[in-house]
């Protein structure tokens, strides 16, 4: 079974950048897809994007101008940064394991991340 | 993109059935048998129930089931139990090889 855990700043200023990452433990690490997904308070899931080992990303249109995923293997671990983040950005994060087509099988937490001066 | 469209809520009876439908376009749902649908209790992580449209992830009980049929999917609830109060989510792949969400369904267990 899967573990992740996400860790960062809970509180970032606006138009400044986000950054998180996520510690994967418990088995594989290559040959997976690695996710950010977040949701604000009382909201729906939103993919962010994923990352392979290989590094090579994926993100989501509507947010690709403002991030950035990388990983380092060798720390079981894959990172998150949003740039230019507003009062929208405040959301809990979501870190995953993902598998071909999309699916879910492994997640974090998730942290909170309040966009406030 | 837009978020696959899901009813807002959904409620039953213990012992009974009940199905969520997934609404998305030929450019996700439609096209691809890649439909995942997750459970979120208040304040946790959502859990996988159903991947590639009808599998069962090992431990999830086979009171839940999925299908689809053209752009829409479904998930069924069947012998409904208090536990099984939660948000639940779909998401599909899509042509751009992005993962879309649905805007979430509460369900609740009368």
């Amino acid at each position: 079974q899967v573990q992740l855990q996400e860790s960062g700043p809970g509180l970032v200023k606006p138009s400044e950048t986000l950054s998180l990452t996520c510690t994967v433990s418990t088995g594989s690490f290559s040959g997976y897809f690695w996710s950010w997904i977040r949701q604000p308070a009382g909201k729906g899931l939103e993919w962010i994007g994923r990352i392979y080992a290989s590094g090579s990303t994926t993100y989501n249109p509507s947010l690709k101008s403002r991030v950035t995923m990388s990983i380092d293997t060798s720390e079981n671990q894959f990172s998150l940064r949003l740039s230019s983040v507003t009062a929208a950005d405040t959301a809990v994060y979501y870190c995953a394991r993902e598998l071909y087509g999309g699916n879910c099988d492994g997640w974090g937490q998730g942290t909170l991340v309040t966009v406030s001066s | 993109q837009s978020a696959l469209t899901q009813p807002a809520s959904v409620s039953g009876s213990p012992g009974q059935s009940i199905t969520i439908s997934c609404t998305g376009t030929s450019s996700d749902v439609g096209d691809y048998n890649y439909v995942s649908w997750y459970q979120q209790h208040p304040g946790k992580a959502p859990k996988l129930m159903i991947y590639d449209v009808s599998n069962r992830p090992s431990g999830v009980s086979n009171r839940f089931s999925g299908s689809k049929s053209g752009n829409t999917a479904s998930l069924t609830i069947s012998g409904l139990q208090a536990e099984d109060e939660a948000d639940y989510y779909c998401s599909s792949y899509t042509a751009s090889s992005t993962v879309l969400f649905g805007g979430g369904t509460k369900l609740t267990v009368l």
